[in-house]
């Protein structure tokens, strides 16, 4: 089954930029999604298709992909920021929706 | 505003079964693919299972795969989720979500929680 790999932490500045990994196989012929989830509360996406961003998601997120590695990154970097990022994808050879298994960014 | 409210969620004993369902407003509800995603407690996000606009094309996670089955009312504007033979690696927060057909994941419920123990 197709996996999705990510760090378990990232720490950053505030005012600095965050960038957050996701490794999958061959993951740039995918379509990267991710999500945002704030403590006690349910996900929110933050960016789909690899690099869009939904409607009130402020310009500071942004998304790339290529090869085996996509990543989220968190420009001017804000105490509200502070949550756990997952990217996701769907595996049309399994024909399910994957996960990856999370970071928890810190705004220090 | 887009709504997605679960409910049917509880402490269940091993083996027994659940319904869950969802209430969803705010939006073209048989527009929408909808998905079930769980996450277990202080765990990641798991995809549970999912249902076109239509019941169509119905998919499970290997993990819930005969003994999960989902379906929708558009009549309702409903999606549910009949849960059996549950085990305790079946606790989780149980999240109705919506998808706008492209493969991924706009709306999001709540959640509620169900938890399997003797």
């Amino acid at each position: 089954s197709y996996e999705l790999t990510q760090p378990l932490s990232v720490s950053v500045a505030l005012g600095q930029t965050a960038r957050i990994t996701c490794g999958g196989n061959n993951i740039g012929s995918k379509n990267v999604h991710w999500y945002q989830q704030k403590p006690g509360q349910a996900p929110v996406l933050v960016i789909y298709r690899d690099s869009n961003r939904p409607s009130g998601i402020p310009e500071r997120f942004s998304g790339s992909n290529s090869g085996n590695t996509a990543t989220l990154t968190i420009s001017r970097a804000q105490a509200g920021d502070e949550a756990d990022y997952y990217c996701q994808v769907w595996d049309s050879s399994t024909a399910r929706y994957v996960f990856g298994t999370g970071t928890k960014v810190t705004v220090l | 505003e887009v709504q997605l409210v679960e409910s049917g969620g509880g402490l269940v004993q091993p083996g027994r079964s659940l319904r869950l369902s969802c209430a969803a407003s705010g939006f073209t509800f048989d527009d929408y693919a909808m998905h079930w995603v769980r996450q277990a407690p202080g765990k990641g996000l798991e995809w549970v299972s999912g249902i076109s606009w239509n019941s169509g094309s119905i998919g499970y996670a290997d993990s819930v795969k005969g003994r999960f089955t989902i379906s929708r009312d558009n009549a309702k504007n409903s999606l549910y989720l009949q849960m059996n033979s549950l085990r305790a690696e079946d606790t989780a927060l149980y999240y109705c979500v919506a998808s706008s057909g492209l493969y991924y994941f706009d709306y999001w419920g709540q959640g509620t929680l169900v938890t399997v123990s003797s």
